[in-house]
């Protein structure tokens, strides 16, 4: 079955600071997969998303994310972070065939100080 | 800004009280998903619609019951919940539900309270 690992529950980085947050999946076939950012009390917004070509992807907000089919990775950065960064990541996939499920990763929680 | 409305924004509500929650999507897309969402973790799926029809029920209690209305709308009507219901429901929506790359577009989510 397909699965997604977040295996930090959350990080904590000083404003200015690079930032790597972790996601692993497990599945068969080439994976959609898609990074998706939830501040505070809001819904959840879509921060980039990879289907095939390129490993590196580019997202919003000066993110990116780079495919990895040998370690089963999709690892999230941010080169400098933002005190407006602070928020909880979900990292999600979806099934190869049929694809109305995604399936989210526990999430991991982005602290940020000062 | 999002281009999934929901409303309200917060919701409290008795045992037996029946309320909706409501959900409008203007892009075009086919599929509308409600999910729900505790505290600190990842949205659950609870129903997928798609072309108005419905697809996918995640084995959710029937004090839950969707409708759409049309493909524009989805709404989710409440009736005797219990308080462990109490979370974020969030409503999405995706072009179709045919492509495994569609993606997903959520709304702001329903804060709901059952007292």
């Amino acid at each position: 079955a397909q699965s997604v690992t977040q295996p930090d529950i959350h990080i904590t980085v000083s404003e200015g600071a690079s930032l790597e947050l972790r996601c692993n999946y497990s599945y068969g076939a080439t994976p959609y997969l898609f990074w998706y950012v939830q501040s505070p009390g809001q819904g959840l917004q879509l921060l980039l998303k990879y289907f095939s070509g390129d490993t590196l992807v580019q997202g919003i907000k000066g993110f990116e994310a780079e495919f990895k089919r040998s370690q089963s990775s999709f690892n999230l950065r941010k080169p400098s972070v933002h005190w407006s960064d602070a928020a909880e990541y979900f990292c999600a996939v979806v099934r190869g065939t049929g694809g109305f499920k995604t399936i989210f990763g526990a999430g991991t929680r982005l602290f940020v100080k000062a | 800004d999002t281009e999934v409305t929901q409303t309200p924004k917060h919701l409290v509500m008795g045992m037996t009280n029946k309320k909706s929650l409501k959900c409008e999507q203007h892009m075009g897309h086919r599929a509308m998903y409600w999910y729900k969402q505790k505290a600190k973790k990842p949205p659950e799926l609870m129903f997928v619609y798609s072309y108005e029809k419905l697809s996918i029920n995640e084995s959710v209690p029937s004090r839950f019951s969707p409708e759409c209305p049309n493909s524009s709308l989805l709404n989710l009507h409440l009736h005797a919940l219990q308080p462990e219901d109490s979370a974020l429901y969030l409503c999405a929506s995706s072009q179709d539900t045919g492509y495994s790359g569609n993606t997903i577009y959520f709304g702001e989510g329903s804060w709901l309270t059952v007292v």
